[in-house]
């Protein structure tokens, strides 16, 4: 079944703690992508990687590290996580860019930072 | 002006109605146009992609896009309360570098279809 997913699904931590939410897709998609969904504020883009080591900045990078070194795992890592990171999670993938290519979004990942 | 414009909502439709829900955007060359559905807690899924003027229908669902007005819309007939679920929209900006994929997203509309 094509499908990315994401782990863990949930996560309460303490902040500074540096954790790591995996994601991983089985289409052989090019762009990966992270994305925070905050109550009145939408989903936001965190990074997004264009192929294996290749990533850039979304709209709010800050805090958050990203890693490709192969085509299928694209990892989120909070080095010291802090409160205002507590949100809900989704990875997503691409076959490639321009038109005609959709997104697909992994199931989430909801954080808690305390 | 920010990229992508949706009324919040929520919006309220009786059961078999057509439900109407709206989108602007602010990049006139964009050339992708995305309705993406999302339940409470769930991740949002693509339920209707457009990329030329005019209408697409697939189902229930019809997309319209007007690329002078920079205007997106989805229209749902026959509303069922399974329909009831936030609707987002999204587009693909041309942004400064080759290759980016960097969908925007509207803050989504909160649809409700009432028995």
């Amino acid at each position: 079944e094509a499908q990315v997913t994401q782990n863990p699904r949930y996560l309460i931590t303490v902040t500074g703690k540096k954790l790591t939410v995996t994601c991983s897709q089985n289409m052989n998609h090019e762009y990966m992508s992270w994305y925070r969904q905050d109550p009145g504020l939408g989903l936001r883009q965190i990074y997004y990687s264009m192929n294996v080591e290749v990533t850039d900045k979304g709209d709010v990078p800050e805090g958050y590290k990203v890693s490709r070194k192969e085509k299928r795992n694209f990892p989120l890592i909070l080095e010291s996580p802090s409160p205002n990171q507590t949100s809900l999670y989704f990875c997503a993938s691409t076959p490639s860019a321009g038109t005609g290519y959709e997104q697909y979004f992994g199931p989430g990942t909801r954080l808690t930072v305390t | 002006q920010k990229e992508v414009e949706q009324n919040s909502g929520p919006l309220s439709v009786p059961e078999g109605a057509i439900a109407s829900l709206n989108c602007t955007y602010s990049d006139r060359v964009s050339q992708s146009f995305f309705w993406y559905r999302q339940y409470s807690g769930k991740s949002p899924e693509l339920i209707m992609s457009i990329y030329s003027n005019g209408d697409k229908e697939d189902g229930r669902f019809t997309a319209q896009l007007n690329k002078a007005s920079q205007y997106v819309s989805l229209l749902i007939r026959d509303s069922q309360p399974s329909d009831s679920a936030t609707y987002l929209c999204a587009f693909l900006p041309r942004r400064s570098g080759a290759g980016s994929y960097q969908l925007t997203f509207g803050k989504g509309t909160k649809l409700s279809v009432i028995p």
